[in-house]
């Protein structure tokens, strides 16, 4: 089965420095890794995916996540955080040879001006 | 339609009440998805659909719940003498192929159900 660790609840960042959101993963087959982004009172919207090739993915809003085999991370990042930055960011997880999506507990980033 | 839709956004019913959820995924959409999303917690799966076909049920807490998706679009989710534990945010996602893979998920704004 697989599964994903989120490991921190709270990342708090200073507006413009960087951001980093931690997820390690585990499957039993080829990963299909995911990063969504939920704000107050709505769904969860997609950011970025790694399917296959370049271990760095670039996605929305500035985001982009790298793809680490051997240490089975998937870290989201951002080089310079908004305040508008602000929302609760979970990472996901499909092993290649099923349907359906793990999520982790997710991660409340607050970004301070 | 331009997304997912979820309704009621609100459900409170009163221990051993049935409810009825109700998800319109985006036109097209072959995959359909249940999740079930505890406070403070990340979505839990519940059951998926490929068109009518049901697919894997395995997520489902209990017999007392219960999805069906009778013509390949709008989804209902069903449960039954409700109780206190299932409190939470129900979460309908959909998906444009059969096998969603590698694909995105498009979330509904969800269903938060309050059981008193």
């Amino acid at each position: 089965a697989q599964s994903v660790a989120q490991p921190e609840d709270q990342v708090n960042v200073a507006e413009g420095n960087p951001l980093t959101v931690k997820c390690t993963y585990s499957v039993s087959g080829n990963p299909y890794l995911f990063w969504y982004v939920q704000y107050p009172n709505r769904g969860l919207q997609f950011l970025l995916k790694y399917i296959t090739g370049d271990n760095l993915v670039k996605g929305s809003y500035g985001f982009e996540a790298e793809f680490n085999k051997s240490q089975t991370s998937f870290h989201l990042k951002k080089p310079s955080a908004l305040v508008s930055d602000s929302a609760l960011y979970f990472c996901a997880v499909r092993d290649g040879g099923n349907n359906r999506l793990a999520f982790g507990k997710g991660n409340q980033v607050v970004v301070i001006p | 339609g331009a997304g997912v839709s979820q309704s009621p956004r609100y459900k409170v019913a009163k221990r051993g009440q049935d409810v009825a959820l109700r998800c319109d995924p985006i036109s097209g959409h072959v995959s359909l998805f249940w999740y079930q999303q505890a406070l403070g917690q990340g979505p839990e799966f519940l059951t998926y659909f490929q068109n009518e076909a049901q697919l894997d049920k395995s997520g489902l807490p209990s017999d007392r719940f219960f999805a069906e998706r009778p013509e390949g679009s709008v989804s209902t989710l069903k449960i039954q003498r409700t109780q206190q534990e299932d409190s939470a945010v129900y979460l309908c996602a959909s998906s444009a192929m059969g096998t969603p893979g590698g694909e995105k998920l498009f979330f509904g704004s969800g269903t938060q159900l309050s059981v008193l």
